[in-house]
């Protein structure tokens, strides 16, 4: 089983505040999914990562596939309390299937 | 809209019923998957299937089986419920190809009693 580690499990942060997200692994992954779930719904894909060194914008969230292809990083500016959710990495193997982080739940406090 | 749908939000069954679990996609999507989510461990893979009556197991099989007699339709199963399988079970369905995201259900919330 691949390994994901996502930091911090928990973050509690006031609106405005920036915040990063990380998701760790030793293994190489050939892509790499982002994901936002929200309380009693199912995970919704924010980004899919490729490249090693790639950065994707999706308005105040950046998203970047580390070098290696090992780790990635989700950046988010003025946090909105519509940000609020929990964040699941996903690292694509074979070519169909993926091993998904363990998460990290976030609340953006008004 | 395309959509991923699980027959049942919430689902309290007894120790020792057999559980059905549905999903239907509408997308054509070839690939179909189970997963269980718990506090702290994340997604686990229970089953997936790449084609019409094709299965493979995931990390989890234990206690599970899966029945796919038609391209859009996976169905979980319990053949003798446990309170350890008390979990919230989503269904997500994927196209061939690299790169491309799945699209889940809703969830099915199952508490075993």
């Amino acid at each position: 089983t691949q390994l994901l580690e996502q930091s911090p499990q928990f973050l509690s942060i006031q609106e405005g505040e920036n915040l990063t997200v990380y998701c760790n692994s030793s293994s190489v992954f050939s892509s790499l999914q982002w994901y936002r779930q929200e309380p009693g719904e199912g995970p919704v894909l924010l980004v899919t990562v490729v490249t090693g060194g790639e950065v994707k914008k999706l308005k105040r969230l950046t998203f970047q596939f580390g070098d290696a292809r090992k780790d990635s990083s989700l950046h988010i500016t003025a946090a909105q309390p519509g940000d609020t959710g929990l964040y699941l990495c996903a690292g694509e193997v074979n070519g169909n299937q993926f091993y998904f982080g363990t998460g990290t739940s976030l609340t953006v406090i008004p | 809209d395309v959509k991923v749908t699980q027959s049942s939000r919430y689902l309290v069954k007894r120790t020792g019923e057999k559980v059905f679990l549905e999903c239907v996609q509408d997308m054509d999507h070839e690939n179909m998957f189970w997963y269980r989510q718990d506090p702290g461990l994340g997604l686990r893979l229970i089953y997936f299937s790449y084609d019409v009556k094709m299965k493979e197991k995931g990390d989890i099989p234990e206690g599970y089986s899966v029945s796919r007699e038609k391209k859009e339709r996976f169905s979980l199963i319990l053949e003798s419920a446990s309170t350890n399988q008390t979990s919230m079970y989503l269904c997500a369905s994927r196209k061939w190809g690299r790169g491309g995201g799945y699209t889940f259900g809703s969830g099915t919330r199952l508490t075993v009693v």
